[in-house]
């Protein structure tokens, strides 16, 4: 059973609109703990937030917000003002807290146009 | 810049060949591993290793083999690979606090895009 759902393949967008990404996940741990990543045109997948499972508290970092909710196993990631440099795809991840595995989602396909 | 260096980036190998995917992390990290990364499908978790050791093997076939000679350096040798092997293999690397413990962000090289013909 897949453990992270990224519902959106795509998004496409204009400059400067913001852009939410939903992430549904499923565990049976008490403590676990969420990722988002972010994978450029270049490969490379670029660490952007890490949420323990006890940690409901909403971050925010510049453009960047992220929304946990435990009650309905949602962490989802908003982006402000979105940019055409925001173009990637975004992955959100789950690590339940014996297992050395991430758990990726399929990702979410960000396409900001000028 | 991660802190993770993969080579070669691209790699294009027969079916009967025999070549190496290189993986550095210049972190400090006692944990790395490797993912494959197919067109349409979640990366998935091939090998970890930790401190070393290898801890776990998603039932991965016997032509991928990995190697970890010290905590900055991972392997992963190829041989007689099948065309459904092409993809993107990506390193990643983490330092785990003790063993058993988790949850730790993982920080990725930039991949080898390996293609088999």
């Amino acid at each position: 059973a897949q453990k992270v759902t990224q519902a959106q393949t795509e998004i496409s967008v204009v400059e400067k609109e913001d852009v939410t990404l939903d992430c549904v996940y499923e565990t049976r741990d008490t403590t676990y703990y969420l990722f988002w990543y972010k994978q450029p045109p270049s490969g490379e997948l670029v660490f952007l937030i890490r949420r323990n499972s006890f940690d409901e508290q909403n971050e925010i970092s510049g453009r960047y917000s992220w929304n946990f909710q435990k009650s309905t196993s949602s962490f989802n990631f908003t982006i402000t003002a979105s940019q055409v440099v925001d173009s990637a795809v975004y992955f959100c991840a789950l690590s339940e807290s014996n297992d050395y595995k991430l758990s990726f989602g399929a990702g979410t396909t960000v396409t900001v146009r000028a | 810049e991660t802190g993770v260096t993969q080579t070669p980036r691209h790699l294009v190998m027969g079916m009967t060949n025999k070549k190496s995917l290189k993986c550095e992390q210049h972190l400090g990290h006692n944990a790395m591993y490797w993912y494959k990364q197919s067109a349409k499908k979640p990366l998935e978790l091939m090998f970890v290793y930790s401190l070393e050791e290898r801890v776990e093997n998603n039932s991965v076939p016997s032509r991928f083999s990995p190697e970890c000679p010290n905590s900055s350096h991972l392997f992963l040798h190829l041989h007689t690979l099948q065309p459904e092997d092409s993809a993107l293999y990506l390193c990643a690397s983490s330092q785990e606090e003790r063993q058993g413990a988790r949850g730790t962000e993982a920080f990725f090289g930039q991949g080898t895009r390996l293609t088999v013909v």
